[in-house]
């Protein structure tokens, strides 16, 4: 079955303790990003890779890192977690990296920070 | 800043009954992408519909049909015959292109209940 999939889907932790949030396709797909979901705000993407090796920055960067050395994962790392990370995390890719290709969507992983 | 307005945080509608979702968008682009997304209980993002801007003839898949006046900057979601596996979030986004990263800009979104 083509999807993606993350991993933790629920996660708890304490501030300061380093996490990481994988991400994995089983499309080929080139283009992956993270979004975070938050009350009245929508989603708003946090980083997003053209292919592998190539990362960019979305509108809200801080406190995140990724890589992609390979074309199916893309994990989010949160370095020093903080309260204001807590959050529903998604990953999404698409087939190219072209203009307006359509992104599709991992199951979230919602994260606590206490 | 792109930015994207879904002025109705709540909606309700009965079962079978037509409902249409409102979106408003600010671009000073010429080309560029919408989106309707739906989001269930279950937290998963489902694509409903895409539209190109550059084209003049409004997407349709099945039930959902959008009305996209590119002149008001306005993309809006009917959904007709609803039923009750309607009820959930739905959100608006816009994509510029490559050169802005495919980056969607999403609405705050929309909840609908359906109703029996």
């Amino acid at each position: 079955e083509a999807q993606v999939t993350q991993n933790p889907r629920y996660l708890i932790t304490v501030t300061g303790k380093k996490l990481t949030v994988t991400c994995s396709q089983n499309m080929n797909h080139e283009y992956m990003s993270w979004y975070r979901q938050d009350p009245g705000l929508g989603l708003r993407q946090i980083y997003y890779s053209m292919n592998v090796e190539v990362t960019d920055k979305g509108d809200v960067p801080e406190g995140y890192k990724v890589s992609r050395k390979e074309k199916r994962n893309f994990p989010l790392i949160l370095e020093s977690p903080s309260p204001n990370q807590t959050s529903l995390y998604f990953c999404a890719s698409s087939l190219a990296s072209g203009s307006g290709e359509t992104q599709y969507f991992g199951p979230g992983t919602r994260l606590l920070v206490l | 800043a792109q930015t994207v307005t879904q002025s109705q945080p709540e909606m309700s509608v009965q079962e079978a009954e037509t409902v249409t979702l409102s979106c408003t968008y600010d671009t000073s682009e010429s080309n560029y992408y919408l989106f309707w997304y739906k989001q269930p209980p279950s937290r998963q993002m489902i694509l409903v519909i895409r539209q190109e801007a550059y084209k003049q003839q409004n997407a349709t898949e099945n039930r959902f049909s959008v009305n996209f006046q590119k002149a008001a900057k306005s993309f809006s979601l009917k959904i007709s015959d609803s039923q009750l596996g309607d009820t959930a979030m739905y959100f608006c986004a816009f994509m510029r292109g490559r050169e802005y990263g495919n980056k969607l800009v999403f609405g705050a979104g929309t909840i609908l209940r359906v109703k029996s």
